[in-house]
């Protein structure tokens, strides 16, 4: 059974780098699957951030592109977001997610989530 | 962007009830819809993949139909258990986008 728990600050100041960790247990993530992040915040609902396979292999929301980067670290078991110069309303709960087997976008295992505040 | 729309955004049921929640994209997604039941203070669960397919672990009150851009969510014989937020969501294309959200609460 896939396990996924996030670390990171809960507390980011605007124009700083958000950054969390995803660390997998009960499965080699080199075995396969896409690893990912959403978010979710009360003005925005649930939005999908982005995705990696575990050969490096990204894709990200295009709205969030140019802020982000997702990263795996496959000898650890775990992946990264770095989310930089954050404002206000990227203040939310941050989930990290994989995949139903074979598919890209079917999110079977969640994290608990992590709140991420974005203040002074 | 492919846009998904609930409704309704709300509803009240009783136990025992049968539920149909509606879901629909802006253009169409062929069969990749999946919907997901969220408690409040926890994750999304995912509760069907691809139109109809049952997560494993899911109870077969649960199921979902549809095709195109039109989507149903539907609960047989609600249980106190099933009094959440649901979600529908296609991954079709990138990017991944979500429905705003059904609340079931108890009439």
């Amino acid at each position: 059974q896939v396990q996924l728990q996030e670390s990171g600050p809960g507390l980011v100041r605007p124009s700083e780098t958000l950054s969390l960790t995803c660390v997998v247990s009960g499965y080699d993530m080199t075995s396969g699957h896409y690893w990912g992040w959403i978010r979710q915040s009360p003005g925005k609902g649930l939005e999908w951030i982005g995705s990696i396979y575990h050969t490096g292999t990204t894709f990200y929301n295009p709205s969030l592109e140019s802020r982000v980067t997702i990263s795996a670290d496959t000898s650890e078991n775990h992946f990264s977001l770095k989310f930089n110069s954050v404002t206000a309303t990227d203040t939310a709960v941050y989930y990290c997610v994989t995949a139903v087997s074979g598919t890209t976008g079917d999110f079977a295992y969640w994290g608990l989530g992590t709140l991420v505040t974005v203040s002074a | 962007d492919i846009q998904m729309t609930q409704s309704p955004s709300s509803l009240s049921a009783s136990i025992g009830d049968r539920v149909t929640i509606s879901c629909r994209a802006s253009r169409t997604i062929s069969k990749y819809l999946n919907w997901y039941q969220q408690k409040p203070g926890r994750a999304p669960q995912l509760l069907i993949y691809a139109t109809s397919s049952l997560q494993s672990g899911v109870p077969s009150r649960f199921s979902g139909s549809g095709s195109g851009a039109d989507f149903t969510l539907t609960v047989n014989s609600l249980q106190p258990e099933d009094f959440a937020t649901y979600y529908c969501q296609q991954s079709y294309s990138i990017p991944y986008t979500f429905g705003q959200g059904t609340r079931v609460d108890i009439k």
